[in-house]
């Protein structure tokens, strides 16, 4: 499968704890972005990547979240002391620059976080 | 504050039964409208990117159509399959910033 693949799928975890989610996108994909879905609501961006430099994040991404692309392929979304607003669903999305593909963004499957 | 609005919110058809959902976006600044379709357990899959007025896209029984001077784009689905219940997820986008998501239209058929 090449496509978006999102680790882990599931995370259950408690409050106050850390908790680390990686995405791995299309190969030759130079832009990744994160997503977080809320219960009831459509995807909102949180921030994104060309090749490793974090080019945007969204007022969302407070400062218990961090995300790295260390090496321009993977990435890491690090959550920090975590709370019970932060459950939800966790996109990862991929695009390309070059080529006639419109930078159409093509996503993984998602970690749902759950915070107890 | 950018807005898309997607109406249904939610509805449920008879398998055979055609059907149409709309997302509203701001007309401004237009870049470009995705539609995704989001089955459960699975990875959002796109099926359109649409950029210019009036544009018409096609893929099997979904067909989508466009209209950035009054903001709005319409998906269609002809004769509705059960493997067509998902949610159908628009995004707005304008240049150089990140794809603006409404909430989706989540579409039940049953056979």
């Amino acid at each position: 499968d090449t496509g978006v693949s999102q680790n882990p799928r599931h995370k259950i975890t408690k409050r106050g704890q850390n908790v680390t989610f990686r995405c791995d996108p299309i190969s030759e994909h130079n832009r990744l972005y994160w997503y977080r879905q809320t219960l009831g609501q459509g995807p909102e961006f949180l921030t994104y990547f060309q090749n490793e430099a974090q080019l945007e994040k969204s007022r969302l991404l407070s400062d218990r979240f961090s995300a790295e692309r260390p090496k321009g392929s993977f990435s890491t979304l690090e959550i920090q002391r975590t709370e019970q607003g932060d459950s939800a669903m966790y996109l990862c999305a991929s695009s390309s620059t070059s080529g006639a593909g419109n930078n159409e963004q093509f996503f993984g499957p998602g970690t749902r976080l759950t915070v107890l | 504050i950018l807005n898309v609005e997607q109406s249904p919110q939610s509805l449920h058809v008879q398998e055979g039964d055609s059907t149409n959902f709309t997302c509203s976006f701001p007309s401004s600044n237009f870049y470009a409208l995705h539609w995704y379709r989001w089955e459960t357990a699975k990875s959002p899959e796109a099926l359109f990117v649409m950029t210019l007025n009036g544009d018409e896209k096609k893929k099997g029984r979904i067909s989508a159509t466009l209209n950035t001077k009054e903001g709005y784009s319409y998906l269609y689905i002809k004769g509705s399959q059960p493997e067509d219940s998902a949610t159908y997820l628009c995004a707005f986008r304008q240049a150089g910033t990140a794809l603006i998501f409404g909430k989706g239209t989540t579409l039940s058929v049953s056979s």
